[in-house]
């Protein structure tokens, strides 16, 4: 059966950092692009981070470009996502999702999410 | 960045009627929109992508149309489980990926 499961959100204050990680079974993570999306509180999702297979290729949503860094270890199957300078809306569900299939960035499967929240 | 606006925002309907949901993007993404169910609690679920093709397991009440910048999720015969939160999602042009900001499907 193919999972993900996040791990890593908590109360943070306005300036903190967190890691979060995303552990993968059923599947090669390394076969397999990720990203990570999020949604805030009564808002829809928001992409935020996509990384290549192989890690050559990153990009990021502008709103957390400098500040997050995603990364991934394709040996023990994890996805990371380190969040620093955090500010009040960042506050959000983060979910760490796989591309549906190799080139096509459709979002399947996600994991349950880890709940950040960023407080002043 | 493609903007994506759904429309209506809330949809009022009783099981077994017809749900038409409608995605609008600031330019064209040819075919290269999604569609996802959310429900309280849960994460997203992909339903629909390249505008008509269902995903794994989802029924055949579930469809989807348009091309260019005008896209639409049909529910054929709303199902109970039907109530929902519903999202799209383009990726023709990125970063950054985008989503519309949903249409809620509710109980009238």
């Amino acid at each position: 059966e193919v999972q993900l499961v996040e791990s890593g959100g908590d109360l943070v204050q306005t300036g903190g950092s967190l890691r979060l990680s995303c552990a993968v079974s059923g599947f090669r993570i390394g076969d397999y692009e990720m990203n990570w999306v999020r949604q805030a509180p009564g808002k829809g999702p928001e992409w935020i981070s996509y990384i290549s297979s192989l890690g050559g290729t990153i990009h990021y949503a502008d709103s957390v470009k400098g500040r997050f860094a995603i990364s991934r270890d394709n040996a023990n199957n994890f996805l990371y996502l380190q969040m620093n300078s955090l500010r009040v809306e960042d506050t959000a569900v983060y979910y760490c999702a796989r591309v549906h299939r190799v080139g096509e960035l459709w979002f399947d499967p996600w994991g349950q999410g880890t709940l950040v929240t960023v407080s002043s | 960045e493609i903007v994506l606006t759904q429309s209506p925002a809330t949809l009022s309907l009783s099981p077994g009627e017809r749900a038409t949901l409608s995605c609008r993007a600031s330019q064209s993404v040819r075919s290269y929109l999604a569609w996802y169910q959310q429900k309280p609690g849960q994460a997203p679920r992909l339903l629909i992508y390249d505008t008509s093709i269902r995903a794994t397991g989802i029924p055949a009440r579930f469809s989807g149309s348009g091309s260019g910048t005008d896209f639409t999720l049909t529910i054929s015969s709303l199902e109970p489980e039907d109530f929902a939160v519903y999202y799209c999602q383009q990726r023709s042009s990125w970063p950054p990926l985008t989503f519309g900001g949903g249409t809620k499907v509710e109980i009238k």
